[in-house]
């Protein structure tokens, strides 16, 4: 299967601790996009990347959290000093090129806050 | 920022019958999706749309993009069991970016019974 890959899919951490999700995206796609779901809720957009570049991070907050997209490996979402709030399902998201909204989506890492 | 009003929120139907669910915006979109989402699972495209007045069709899912461009609706016939889960409309706002940084609607949970 040469989907877009998400892990872990569960991932339990304490408040205060460091949460880091993976995400590698499908083949011949150079394209990755965070998104975040709240429960019960829709998708938002978080952060935009390329190869080695941050292209749109207007839905990140400004704190605690970043992502990247090295040149090997796949692309992470970091987030430092975990709280209750941050407790979501995060979805990665890969397309072949910049200018469609027709995304595919990984089958998402659930973070839990405790 | 943008946001997208879906309704209805959720739909009980028995296996057989037609579902119609719509996406309203107070401002105009360029693109317009739609995505369905299982439980524990990650978004998948189901129709995407490009210019006003579309109708496109995907097996028993049709949708169309309003001449206003403001709204969308999906028709799913002839519903199967199956086709119970979370779908989302989803679209690139005008003026926005051409990425893939969408806005999500809140979804409509669709429940079939056998």
């Amino acid at each position: 299967n040469a989907g877009v890959m998400q892990n872990p899919r569960h991932l339990v951490r304490r408040r205060g601790q460091e949460a880091r999700l993976r995400c590698s995206p499908m083949k011949g796609h150079s394209h990755v996009y965070w998104y975040r779901q709240l429960p019960e809720e829709g998708l938002k957009f978080m952060v935009y990347l390329q190869k080695e570049n941050i292209i749109d991070e207007s839905g990140m907050p400004k704190e605690r959290f970043s992502a990247e997209f090295p040149k090997e490996g796949p692309s992470i979402l970091r987030i430092q000093q975990v709280v209750r709030g941050d407790s979501a399902a995060y979805f990665c998201a890969s397309s072949p090129g910049a200018g469609t909204g027709e995304l595919f989506f990984g089958e998402g890492s659930r973070l839990t806050v405790l | 920022g943008q946001q997208l009003n879906q309704s209805p929120q959720s739909m009980f139907i028995q296996e057989g019958e037609d579902v119609s669910m719509n996406c309203t915006s107070s401002s105009i979109f360029n693109t317009w999706l739609w995505y369905k989402q299982d439980p524990g699972e990650g978004p998948v495209l189901l129709i995407a749309l490009y210019k006003a007045g579309e109708l496109t069709s995907n097996g028993r899912l049709t949708a169309q993009f309003g001449i206003t461009r403001k709204d969308s609706f999906l028709n799913i016939s002839a519903s199967i069991p199956s086709d119970v889960g979370i779908y989302f409309c989803a679209g690139q706002p005008a003026g926005g970016t051409s990425y893939g940084k969408l806005t999500f609607g809140q979804g409509t949970i669709l429940t079939v019974h056998p």
